[in-house]
């Protein structure tokens, strides 16, 4: 399965934007980028996910490069809320047997 | 709230024994998934079913068991336990079954201590 990339940390200061980048340099064309995150003493949270285009929701932009070998999470004001670790993944679409490989993703810390 | 709900919400055993961990998932959804958090091992995925067959697996131990029931809760078993089986134990669901495609959304946890 194909790797994926984080840095283990980032900081931000409350209502500033925040690019949490994601490196997956073997990824393969059914390929799914999924973002999910964990708050403290919470279950995983779904955030966004993509193939080839960037996509936009409620929580936050994801955009994907040219040749999809690496991804950026975006949230555009960052809160408190958002202090977490988020988890980029690599899913591949194909008949049965596939799973999420949550790494140990990157610890957001926002600053009031 | 996730839609999913979880129970016990801890869970104090010995080693030896043996526990069952209930999920319910969110109405509607047909695919619930277990995984395992441990301070060492992260998250891991165990196990897969989606309307009651088992779909895909993970890491799990032989001495875990797992499946859906027709109202399609899920039950996790964990028996012969060790002290290292204490974790975090998440359940969550989406709606269809291939997970590339699907929202997986997570219930609270239990947390399991092994004495």
């Amino acid at each position: 399965d194909a790797k994926t990339t984080q840095p283990n940390s980032m900081e931000s200061n409350e209502e500033e934007p925040v690019h949490l980048p994601c490196n997956h340099s073997t990824i393969s064309g059914t390929d799914y980028i999924h973002w999910y995150r964990q708050l403290p003493s919470q279950g995983p949270e779904y955030v966004i996910h993509g193939l080839t285009s960037n996509v936009n929701n409620r929580m936050a932009s994801l955009a994907i490069a040219e040749d999809r070998k690496s991804s950026t999470l975006i949230l555009h004001r960052a809160t408190l809320r958002d202090a977490a670790v988020y988890y980029c993944i690599l899913s591949p679409f194909r008949g049965g047997s596939e799973k999420l490989v949550f790494g140990k993703g990157t610890k957001l810390t926002v600053n009031p | 709230d996730s839609g999913v709900t979880q129970t016990p919400k801890h869970l104090i055993t010995a080693t030896g024994q043996r526990v069952t961990l209930r999920c319910s998932p969110r109405s509607g959804d047909l695919s619930v998934y277990w995984y395992q958090q441990s301070l060492d091992q992260g998250l891991q995925f165990l196990i897969q079913y989606y309307n009651g067959e088992e779909r895909a697996k993970g890491n799990i131990l032989e001495r875990f068991s797992a499946q859906q029931f027709p109202d399609l809760h899920s039950e996790l078993n964990l028996s012969s336990l060790e002290l290292g089986d204490s974790a975090l134990y998440f359940c969550a669901s989406s709606a269809g079954a291939i997970v590339a495609q699907e929202t997986q959304y997570f219930g609270p946890g239990t947390r399991l201590l092994v004495l």
